[in-house]
């Protein structure tokens, strides 16, 4: 069974940083692509970023580039979202999606549970 | 590429058929996946390349459409039908979702 699970939310102050983590298990980490998807309180889902397999290939969402660094350790089946320069419409509930492929362009057929990012003074 | 689902909001019974709608502004084929999310839960893939139905996914469940108008239908409501549903664009540099269809209890 895959199992997905986030860590790393939590509360933080307006500008500073975060470092999200995802631990992968039940699939091979290390042949699939993986993104980061969120959801603001009471709004709807956001593409937020996907990396290739290989970590050859990141990609952003054109809102929040240059604020985001991707990335995966495959020895360690783990995915990290590392977000600076938080905002307070960066709250939102952070999930770890996996790719149905090996390129970060496809759908996700599993989710974490969410980990709650809440930016706030 | 904006993605637009319709009717936001939708009142149905059980038992009911009911279809959901997602625009694309642009053509994107058939590159489109459906998902339900039930509160405070992870979104669920139902549906993938526009009408292919996610391994145990219920049949009642069904996906159409190509280009830039796509199809989600619920043949008959079941009471754990009732959710968010959203449609996702990928195959592209930069996957969107829809804002998301609520679908409740009339």
């Amino acid at each position: 069974e895959v199992q997905l699970v986030e860590s790393g939310g939590g509360l933080v102050q307006p500008g500073r940083s975060l470092r999200l983590s995802c631990v992968g298990s039940g699939f091979m980490f290390d042949e699939y692509a993986m993104h980061w998807v969120r959801q603001a309180p009471g709004k709807g889902l956001e593409w937020v970023s996907g990396i290739s397999w290989n970590s050859d290939n990141s990609r952003y969402a054109d809102s929040l580039e240059g604020r985001l660094t991707i990335s995966r350790d495959n020895a360690k089946k783990s995915l990290y979202l590392e977000m600076n320069g938080l905002r307070p419409d960066d709250t939102a509930v952070y999930y770890c999606a996996k790719d149905i492929g090996p390129e970060s362009i496809d759908y996700f057929d599993s989710w974490g549970q969410g980990t709650l990012v809440t930016v706030s003074s | 590429i904006q993605m637009t689902q319709s009717p936001s909001t939708l009142s149905a019974s059980v038992g009911d058929r009911v279809t959901i709608t997602c625009r694309a502004s642009q053509s994107i084929g058939s590159w489109l996946a459906w998902y339900q999310q039930k509160p405070g839960k992870a979104p669920k893939l139902l549906i993938f390349k526009a009408s292919t139905l996610e391994s145990g996914v219920p049949s009642r469940f069904s996906g159409s459409g190509s280009g830039t108008e796509f199809t989600l239908t619920i043949s008959s409501l079941q009471p754990d039908d009732f959710a968010t549903y959203y449609c996702q664009r990928y195959n592209t540099f930069q996957s969107t979702f829809g804002q998301g269809t609520k679908l409740e209890i009339k």
